[in-house]
């Protein structure tokens, strides 16, 4: 158990449709990051949120967008999805922004 | 963007086994990390290497930060059923944490009875 939370752990849009994803981060920590997973394949980074703020970006388009709130918890907002946005998204909370990230066990989202 | 070279992809190994998989980057990393993940499940933090040289243990398995600071390798020694899984290296490059973590795309651990 790491301490990070997810939610929902699955669910299933159709393509266009929007979905926000939660995380709530380990206590102590203040960094928040967000990571793609696709089938088979290594996480690959989306985001990162310090103090409220995104310090860091990956290379995915402005319809991935989030949110850090005061509580360090965090969100994950996807606009007009599309079929390849189906993976896995997993939550990883740190002490700072190179730290040892601990993740959540991540929310499945199946687009159709 | 950064990529990290994984190997071997899969290993098909008997129990008690010893294994030894690596990752190599053509750009350096500060810090190296080490995970293991099962099938839907997050990624669990196995080792963590931030200098270069550094050799760590975490009960079976030990894993180093190469010299270059290029490469990182994992062994974990006398393997048991519950080693199952897929090994991730992940490492943040020398330009800092806003590129966040990259991966490499695992090693698959098979263990036969």
């Amino acid at each position: 158990e790491t301490g990070v939370t997810q939610s929902p752990t699955h669910l299933i849009k159709t393509r266009g449709q929007q979905v926000t994803l939660r995380c709530s981060s380990q206590s102590g920590h203040n960094t928040v990051s967000w990571y793609q997973q696709a089938l088979g394949q290594g996480p690959q980074f989306i985001f990162q949120y310090y103090r409220e703020e995104e310090n860091g970006r990956g290379n995915f388009p402005p319809r991935f967008s989030g949110l850090q709130f005061p509580n360090y918890s965090s969100e994950l907002n996807v606009n007009a999805l599309e079929l390849d946005d189906s993976a896995l998204y997993l939550c990883a909370s740190s002490f700072f922004t190179t730290g040892e990230l601990f993740f959540g066990e991540g929310s499945r989202l199946t687009v159709l | 963007g950064q990529q990290l070279n994984q190997s071997p992809q899969s290993m098909f190994i008997q129990e008690g086994e010893d294994v030894s998989m690596n990752c190599t980057s053509s750009s350096i990393f500060n810090t190296w990390l080490w995970y293991k993940q099962d099938p839907g499940e997050g990624p669990v933090l196995l080792i963590a290497l931030y200098k270069a040289g550094e050799l760590t243990s975490n009960g079976r398995l030990t894993a180093q930060f190469g010299i270059t600071r290029k490469d990182s390798f994992l062994n974990i020694s006398a393997s048991i059923p519950s080693d199952v899984g897929i090994y991730f290296c992940a490492g943040f490059p020398s330009g800092g944490g806003a590129d966040g973590l990259t991966f490499g795309k695992g090693t698959h651990l098979i263990i036969q009875p």
